[in-house]
């Protein structure tokens, strides 16, 4: 198994491009996640999803938008690139299940973003 | 304030030594993860905890709920533990994780 497989690992974009993010998960997992992470900063929640065809806000939602199509994808497009948004992107997934099973999420490799 | 607090930032040991990170939060919480970030940037959990203590190979980590604390301990330090420790929390009733900043951990030979 693949477990979490992101594509692309490494992009570079002019400001006001666009790009999509794919996430792939091959565990059948409910849950899925996009995250970015910045120097200093802690993993910062973008979007979720707790199902097909769901999606839900995060901590930073600005800016990007997400859709869960299929159970095994969770992509995040950026509408409209910003330097801002420079980081490096995880998705995650984990099973379903009520908040207090507790299980733990499975991480891709990430992907490096850079906005000129 | 951050909810998630660890200590320290940075920590340089030697090869074999026993090393401890701290977590600290302050919010009711479900569970507490410790996860584990390489130099290439992937993330892989390590233990997941809502009481008491978990231990997998030289890796321990408790929590004290009334404290709102956990700790993580490497025994017998080697390299290939160098890495970044992240800490997170899930708060009671969500299904969002709350992050720690990570504590970089260089072990030398």
């Amino acid at each position: 198994n693949a477990g979490v497989t992101q594509t692309p690992k490494f992009r570079v974009l002019k400001t006001g491009q666009s790009m999509t993010l794919l996430c792939a998960q091959d565990m059948n997992h409910e849950y899925m996640y996009w995250y970015r992470q910045d120097p200093g900063m802690g993993l910062r929640l973008i979007h979720y999803s707790v199902g097909e065809g769901t999606t839900a806000k995060g901590e930073v939602p600005d800016g990007y938008n997400v859709s869960r199509l299929k159970k095994q994808n969770f992509l995040l497009g950026l509408e409209s690139a910003a330097p801002s948004q420079t980081s490096v992107y995880f998705c995650a997934s984990r099973p379903s299940g009520n908040p207090y099973s507790n299980q733990p999420q499975h991480f891709g490799d990430g992907t490096r973003l850079s906005i000129l | 304030k951050n909810e998630v607090e660890q200590s320290p930032q940075n920590l340089t040991a030697q090869e074999g030594e026993f090393i401890t990170i701290n977590c600290s939060y302050s919010v009711g919480i479900s569970a507490l993860h410790w996860l584990q970030q390489h130099p290439g940037g992937g993330i892989v959990s390590l233990f997941m905890l809502s009481s008491g203590k978990k231990k997998h190979g030289r890796l321990i980590a408790t929590i004290n709920i009334q404290e709102k604390h956990s700790s993580l301990h490497i025994t017998a330090s080697h390299p290939r533990d160098s890495a970044v420790y992240i800490c997170a929390v899930r708060k009671g009733g969500s299904e969002k994780l709350v992050f720690g900043k990570g504590m970089k951990l260089t072990v030398n030979p």
